[in-house]
C-alpha cells in the first residue's frame, strides 16, 4: 500500500516563482521526513530533511513545512531556478533502526526561464 | 572517494535468465539498501542490510535475493527474471550514526 502520497505529479513554474510540493503520510510512527532530488540519469540525492519536533526547516531557498496533526509535509522552493528542474521525492521512515524509507510517487518539476 | 557504485549500468535479459547486480561503497557504511524505481511509483525498498552478514526483506522482496558477505558490497540477485522486474535499480548506503542515505547511479534492467 502507498503510505506516502505526493502531489502534484508534475509542476511547471516560472523562473523566480515559488514551487510547492505536498506529501501526506499515514503511519504515525514515522518521525523522519526527507526530500530527495533526482536529475535524469542520476541517483536521488538528499536535499533537506525534518524531524517532527519542529514545524519548519529552511536551508537556503528550500523550506520544509511540517504539520504533525494533519500528517502532512511540504517542500517550498523559493526563487525557483532552471537548475532546480528535476524530480523530487518525499519520503518517511522511523528514524531509529534500519530507516526503511517509504517514498512518495515523485514530482517532476520544470522551471521555465 | 567513489561513494556508491553500481555494476552494470545497463542490462537486457530474457525471461527466465538470472543475473546479479553489484553495489559497492567505500565509505565504511553499516547500512545498505536496494530499491527499485518505476514510473509513478517512486522508489520501493526490495531488501536491506544492517551490517556485514545480515539481510532483511523490504517492501517488495519477491523474486529477489541478496547477500552481504563483505561490508562494502551488497549483491542483488534475480534467479529467474520476469518482465515485471523491468525497472531501474538503485543501491544506497548509510552510516549508523547518520540520517542520509547515499545513492548509487542506478542500473537500468530490461527483461524481455
Amino acid at each position: 500500500q502507498q503510505q506516502v502520497k505526493q502531489s502534484p505529479q508534475s509542476l511547471i513554474v516560472q523562473k523566480g516563482g515559488i514551487s510547492i510540493i505536498n506529501c501526506a503520510y499515514e503511519n504515525t510512527a514515522f518521525d523522519y521526513f526527507p526530500w530527495y532530488q533526482q536529475f535524469p540519469g542520476k541517483g536521488p540525492a538528499l536535499l533537506i530533511a525534518i524531524r517532527p519536533d519542529v514545524s519548519e526547516k529552511k536551508e537556503g531557498r528550500f523550506t520544509i513545512s511540517f504539520n504533525k496533526s494533519a500528517k502532512q509535509f511540504s517542500l517550498h522552493i523559493m526563487d525557483s531556478q532552471p537548475g532546480d528542474s528535476a524530480t523530487y521525492f518525499c519520503a518517511a521512515s522511523m528514524h531509529q533502526g534500519a530507516q526503511k524509507l517509504v517514498f512518495g510517487q515523485g514530482t517532476r518539476l520544470t522551471i521555465n526561464p | 572517494n567513489a561513494g556508491v557504485t553500481q555494476t552494470p549500468k545497463f542490462r537486457v535479459l530474457k525471461t527466465g535468465q538470472s543475473m546479479t547486480l553489484l553495489c559497492a561503497q567505500d565509505m565504511n557504511h553499516e547500512y545498505m539498501y536496494w530499491y527499485r524505481q518505476d514510473p509513478g511509483m517512486g522508489l520501493r525498498l526490495i531488501h536491506y542490510s544492517v551490517g556485514e552478514g545480515t539481510t532483511a526483506k523490504g517492501e517488495v522482496p519477491d523474486g529477489y535475493n541478496v547477500s552481504r558477505l563483505k561490508k562494502q558490497n551488497f549483491l542483488l540477485g534475480l534467479e529467474s527474471a520476469a518482465p515485471s522486474q523491468t525497472s531501474v535499480y538503485f543501491c544506497a548506503s548509510r552510516t549508523g550514526g547518520g540520517d542520509e542515505q547515499f545513492f548509487g547511479p542506478g542500473t537500468r534492467l530490461t527483461v524481455l
